[in-house]
């Protein structure tokens, strides 16, 4: 079975400092990872996403992740955080190598940035 | 391009009425999704289909029926609602391949009083 941990429900952060949004998984075989994007009354949007290669993953607005495979967690960062940031993030995984076609979902990160 | 486009945006049903929520996709992909977003519980699958005519049942298919006719369009069908089924509805649809993202539409707001 495959399972993925937000252990934070709200984050908060300066403008102008860096951010970390925290996502553990659990997978029986190798994981695809995701991360998405929810802004208020819409649909979630893709960000960035890890199948295989270098630990470090780099997305759109200046996201990245980090893959740690000894920790099985992959965390989303930002150098500087900006207003305009705060959103819903949600961390996904599919378990590739169970076969699953399905993507789990964890229940998302309130990301606030306080100007 | 439209992308995933979802109707209507908002819907009051009473107990025990029947709906359709409409979705549609116009990036030719194959694979199709519905999910329902509840507070503290994120995006739970509800049935997805990887093609014309082929669907299948996710995490909670309870009081959902899917059909897939065309390649375009991914209805929802609630049978007979349940205040238990107030959420937000979302269609999501990638291409064929297990590492593509999933592109989502805007949502329904669904309230069964």
């Amino acid at each position: 079975a495959q399972s993925v941990a937000q252990p934070e429900d709200q984050v908060n952060v300066a403008e102008g400092n860096p951010l970390t949004v925290k996502c553990t998984y659990s997978v029986s075989g190798n994981p695809y990872l995701f991360w998405y994007v929810q802004y208020p009354n819409r649909g979630l949007q893709f960000l960035l996403k890890y199948i295989t290669g270098d630990n470090l993953v780099k997305g759109s607005y200046g996201f990245e992740a980090e893959f740690n495979k000894s920790q099985t967690s992959f965390h989303l960062k930002k150098p500087s955080a900006l207003v305009s940031d705060s959103a819903l993030y949600f961390c996904a995984v599919r378990d590739y190598g169970a076969g699953s076609y399905q993507l789990t979902f964890g229940k998302g990160t309130k990301l606030s940035v306080i100007p | 391009n439209a992308g995933v486009t979802q109707t209507p945006k908002f819907q009051v049903l009473k107990t025990g009425q029947s709906m359709t929520l409409q979705c549609a996709q116009d990036m030719n992909h194959e694979y199709m999704s519905w999910y329902r977003q509840d507070p503290g519980m994120g995006l739970r699958l509800i049935h997805y289909s990887v093609g014309a005519g082929i669907t299948d049942q996710g995490e909670v298919p309870n009081g959902y029926n899917v059909s897939r006719s065309t390649t375009e369009d991914f209805p929802l069908r609630l049978l007979s609602a349940a205040p238990s089924q107030t959420s937000v509805y979302f269609c999501a649809s990638r291409e064929t391949g297990e590492n593509s993202p999933l592109h989502f539409g805007n949502g329904t707001r669904l309230t069964v009083t």
